[in-house]
């Protein structure tokens, strides 16, 4: 069973505009959450991350929304580059599992 | 500060051979993880050591896979007798003490099996 669902596996944004990549998870235990940026051949490189007890966290041009009534959170980039196509993974934690769970990712694509 | 590194990033085998892997963590982080990423998937977790100990092994780590951490620092993950399902992209990852949650992830050891 997939506790964190990317629904758009993909999405272009004109660059300077505001890329929104979403994210929706099952179980009500997770505490942590964090979007990790995948380029071809590479692994996963860690981008920014939010505790449930906060709803916003923002670093430079990446802001993470966390609404957990509707166990969803979101992944703001602004202004878009060429350079932020990738595919980009949303990750979950629950207190006391030593693993994250996975969404099935978001390939962004960025036109110049 | 180096990241995390594997060795080798790419490897052929045929049907029933074994294979092993190398992970190197960041150099002050006690805790390494195994992940197995199939094509359309995210990273789906495998087993996970705190220095040497491997406290949790996932459902998808068959019998045939074995992830030893000797002495707390670099980790190998060996497959044998390979099946055509073990094709995958392997990934390692790592996390400090201090920020336990938060996973750095090493470039991945392609493994395509023939």
């Amino acid at each position: 069973d997939q506790q964190v669902k990317q629904n758009s596996p993909s999405l272009s944004v004109q660059e300077g505009r505001i890329s929104i990549l979403n994210c929706d998870y099952t179980n009500s235990m997770f505490d942590y959450f964090l979007w990790y940026k995948k380029y071809p051949a590479e692994g996963p490189t860690f981008l920014i991350s939010i505790s449930s007890i906060k709803d916003k966290n923002e670093d430079g041009r990446f802001t993470v929304f966390l609404n957990k009534s509707a166990k969803h959170l979101s992944l703001h980039i602004v202004p878009s580059q060429p350079g932020d196509s990738a595919v980009y993974f949303c990750a979950a934690s629950a207190p006391g599992a030593n693993n994250l769970f996975f969404g099935t990712g978001t390939r962004l694509t960025v036109i110049p | 500060d180096t990241g995390v590194s594997q060795d080798p990033r790419h490897k052929i085998t045929k049907r029933g051979q074994n294979v092993t892997f190398r992970c190197d963590p960041i150099s002050e982080h006690n805790r390494l993880y195994w992940y197995r990423q199939t094509l359309g998937q995210g990273p789906e977790f495998l087993t996970y050591f705190q220095n040497e100990a491997q406290l949790e092994k996932s459902r998808l780590l068959s019998d045939r896979f074995s992830a030893e951490r000797p002495k707390g620092s670099f980790s190998t993950l060996e497959i044998q007798r390979t099946e055509q399902g073990d094709s995958a992209m392997y990934l390692c990852a790592s996390s400090s003490p201090v920020a336990q949650v938060t996973q750095y992830f090493g470039p991945g050891t392609r493994l395509t099996v023939l």
